[in-house]
């Protein structure tokens, strides 16, 4: 159950778009297409993003979107606001009812 | 509205144990599995460990498994964490999480708690 792997750290402008990387293994990202994202603004809960790869929950704005190819997958953000600003995290289902977290990207909106 | 409240972080020594409660609001609870999920301050997240809707499944980290019990009590609409062995790598900020399931397998973790912290230290 090894971690994924994130940058560390993004930015952009206000406008620009992000593109955060979350890479796996073919035996949890690159396996199965359950892979989720969620945001985490300081002192607060984890908000979920974007789940089974590509869907986005009710309220969750237009802006965020995900993607995978093989064993990495992708968070894009288009249009950044500053309240963007936020770490975020990838997840995917790794089989047996199991899950692996990747270490989280820190988002600044310069 | 979901409402995840968690409560029994505590103090605890190394080798001691504690259990977590989480209570559950706003939502059909036997309709969804649940999952905790740890977070050192500062850190990054850690899957702990998960149950399906019943409690007829139940599934654990590489980390935790033989320390830990997951359990629930539909009639309560609450969920718990038993920790037993405590270390101080087990010192985190624990989040009570609702889990979608998909094709029977759990998948998505829609809804979190504020979480509840537990501290391992002699």
């Amino acid at each position: 159950q090894s971690a994924l792997t994130q940058p560390a750290s993004v930015s952009g402008s206000p406008g620009q778009a992000i593109t955060i990387s979350c890479t796996g293994t073919s035996s949890d990202v690159g396996r199965y297409k359950f892979v989720s994202w969620y945001q985490q603004h300081p002192g607060k809960a984890p908000k979920l993003m974007i789940y089974d790869v590509t869907e986005r929950p009710a309220g969750v704005s237009n802006r965020f979107s995900g993607s995978k190819t093989g064993n990495t997958a992708s968070l894009t953000i288009s249009g950044l606001q500053p309240e963007d600003e936020a770490d975020y995290y990838c997840c995917s289902y790794a089989g047996s009812g199991t899950f692996v977290f990747g270490g989280g990207t820190k988002l600044t909106v310069l | 509205e979901v409402q995840l409240v968690e409560s029994g972080g505590d103090v605890v020594r190394p080798g001691g144990s504690l259990r977590l409660s989480c209570a559950a609001s706003g939502f059909s609870f036997d309709d969804y599995g649940l999952s905790w999920v740890r977070q050192v301050p500062g850190k990054g997240l850690e899957w702990v460990s998960g149950i399906n809707w019943n409690g007829g499944r139940t599934f654990y980290a590489d980390s935790v498994k033989g320390r830990f019990t997951i359990s629930r009590d539909n009639a309560k609409n609450s969920l718990f964490l038993q920790m037993n062995s405590l270390r101080a790598e087990d010192t985190a900020l624990y989040h009570c999480v609702r889990v979608r399931f998909s094709y029977g397998n759990p998948t998505t973790f829609d809804y979190w708690g504020q979480g509840t912290l537990v501290t391992v230290s002699s």
